[in-house]
C-alpha cells in the first residue's frame, strides 16, 4: 500500500535553475496539497487541490506553480529556483471531508545553492 | 500571524514519566484539532484527534485534552517511550480553503531511558 509517494527524496539546484517535484497517491483522495517546512515555521501551505482541474494558492505560494490533471497526481514546479526555497517539501492527500486526517510522503529536501 | 501556536520548541523526558506537549488557538472558529507526529526523514503521521463537543479523547497512551475557554490544547504521554522522541505538531483544519490544515511550529520531544 504505497500511500503518498514524492519524488526525488533529496536534490540540489543551482539558483536559477527550474524542476518538478513529484507527488502521486493511490487512495482515491480529492484532496492534495504541497507544504514546507522550515525551522521553527512549522509546515506552511504551498499551493492545494481539492480535485482534478482544480488548484488554489495557499500562504507562500510565490515561486511555485502546481497543476492537478489527475486525480492521482500533484506535481509542484519551481520556476526560477532561489536559496529561499531551500526547504524540506511534502506533499499531502486526504479524502476531502473537512475532519479527514491528511496522509503525508516522506518529503524532499531540497537545497538551492 | 500564527493561529497555532507551539510555544515549546523542545522538550526531554524520562522514559516512564508523562510528557505534555502543548498548543495554544487564536481562532475561535477552530472546532477540530490533529496532532501529528514526525520522525526524523519521514513524512508527519497522524496520531490522534479532537473535536471540539468533547474535552478530552483518549487513545492508548496519548491523551489530548482541550480547553476551549483558554483555546489550549496538550497532549499527554503515558508513559513516555524512546521510541517516541520526535516532533509534534499540532493542527486545525480551515473550512475556507478546502479544509486545508494550519499547523504550529512544532514540538521536539525527547525522552531518554
Amino acid at each position: 500500500n504505497a500511500g503518498v509517494t514524492q519524488t526525488p527524496k533529496f536534490q540540489v539546484l543551482k539558483t536559477g535553475q527550474s524542476m518538478t517535484l513529484q507527488c502521486a497517491q493511490d487512495m482515491n483522495h480529492e484532496y492534495m496539497s504541497w507544504y514546507r517546512q522550515d525551522p521553527g515555521m512549522g509546515l506552511r501551505l504551498i499551493h492545494y487541490s481539492v480535485g482534478a482541474g482544480i488548484t488554489d494558492q495557499g500562504e507562500v505560494p510565490n515561486g511555485y506553480n502546481v497543476s492537478r490533471s489527475t486525480t492521482e497526481d500533484f506535481p509542484l514546479r519551481l520556476l526560477s529556483a532561489a536559496p529561499s526555497q531551500t526547504s524540506v517539501y511534502f506533499c499531502a492527500s486526504s479524502p476531502g471531508h473537512l475532519r479527514s486526517e491528511a496522509f503525508f510522503g516522506q518529503g524532499t529536501r531540497l537545497t538551492v545553492v | 500571524d500564527q493561529q497555532v501556536k507551539q510555544n515549546s520548541p523542545s522538550l526531554s523526558v524520562q522514559e516512564g514519566r508523562i510528557s505534555i506537549l502543548n498548543c495554544d488557538y487564536t481562532n475561535s472558529m477552530f472546532d477540530y484539532f490533529l496532532w501529528y507526529k514526525k520522525y526524523p526523514a519521514e513524512g508527519p503521521t497522524f496520531l490522534i484527534s479532537i473535536s471540539s463537543i468533547k474535552d478530552k479523547n483518549e487513545d492508548g497512551r496519548f491523551t489530548v485534552f482541550l480547553n476551549k475557554s483558554a483555546k489550549h490544547l496538550s497532549l499527554h504521554i503515558v508513559p513516555s517511550q524512546p521510541g517516541d522522541s520526535a516532533v509534534y505538531f499540532c493542527a486545525a483544519p480551515t473550512y475556507n480553503q478546502g479544509g486545508k490544515l494550519i499547523f504550529g511550529q512544532g514540538t521536539e520531544l525527547s525522552v531518554k531511558p
